[in-house]
């Protein structure tokens, strides 16, 4: 079956750097997307990543390793504006995504 | 990024009634709009995805009849809830996807509230 993981909750500092994890299964592979999702609100896109490496944009990079079935978001310079859920999904072969359930991230000052 | 509104953005309805939400991709043309629900603290759930002329393909479980969706145009999905009910209360949200397979933007979202 498709399943993608990742952490249900994570807790970082303001101005810390935190990654978040995803793991996923699916049927075919065109791409991996990190969304975020603030309480209340439409996810808004973060990052695609189709090769294996890491894509930097500002203070978030991610990364994929397809090998592994990995990849992992990572935000520096936390500020509290960062806390939101954040939405791993997998394209699969039929171009569909598939969701995870989010990493909930909680900046304390 | 290109631009996907959704209107209404919050709506309260009588349980019974049905409810129309509308989708539009403002400065891209759409070939394929996804609806999604959304219950509180929960990831999102793929209801159906919508190609422009044809018939929507519905999820497992997601009830074709009570959910009607029209993709008339390439800038334009409609959903439909018709005789909702309290337990239909939860956020929905459209996506659209241009030419690009990868290029999915979302909808700000339309919040139901049946009463």
């Amino acid at each position: 079956g498709q399943n993608i993981d990742q952490p249900t909750e994570m807790t970082a500092t303001e101005g810390a750097i935190v990654q978040i994890n995803c793991t996923y299964q699916t049927s075919g592979f065109n791409g991996l997307f990190w969304y975020q999702q603030h309480a209340g609100e439409a996810p808004t896109f973060l990052s695609y990543n189709v090769l294996d490496g890491l894509e930097e944009k500002g203070r978030f990079s991610s990364f994929l390793s397809r090998s592994k079935g990995y990849s992992y978001l990572l935000l520096k310079e936390l500020q509290m504006k960062d806390s939101a859920s954040y939405l791993c999904a997998a394209m699969d072969s039929n171009y569909q995504l598939i969701w995870g359930a989010g990493t909930k991230l909680i900046i304390k000052p | 990024g290109a631009v996907v509104s959704q209107h209404p953005s919050r709506v309260i309805c009588k349980s019974g009634t049905s409810v129309k939400i509308e989708c539009r991709s403002l400065d891209f043309q759409a070939t394929t709009m996804f609806w999604y629900r959304q219950f509180p603290k929960q990831s999102l759930m793929l209801m159906a995805t919508s190609n422009e002329g044809s018939k929507a393909t519905y999820e497992q479980g997601v009830e074709k009849d009570k959910f009607l969706i029209n993709h008339a145009s390439l800038t334009l999905s409609t959903l439909t809830v018709t005789s909702a009910h309290p337990e239909d209360s939860s956020f929905y949200i459209c996506s659209a996807r241009g030419t690009e397979p990868y290029e999915q933007y979302f909808g700000p979202g339309t919040r139901l509230t049946v009463t």
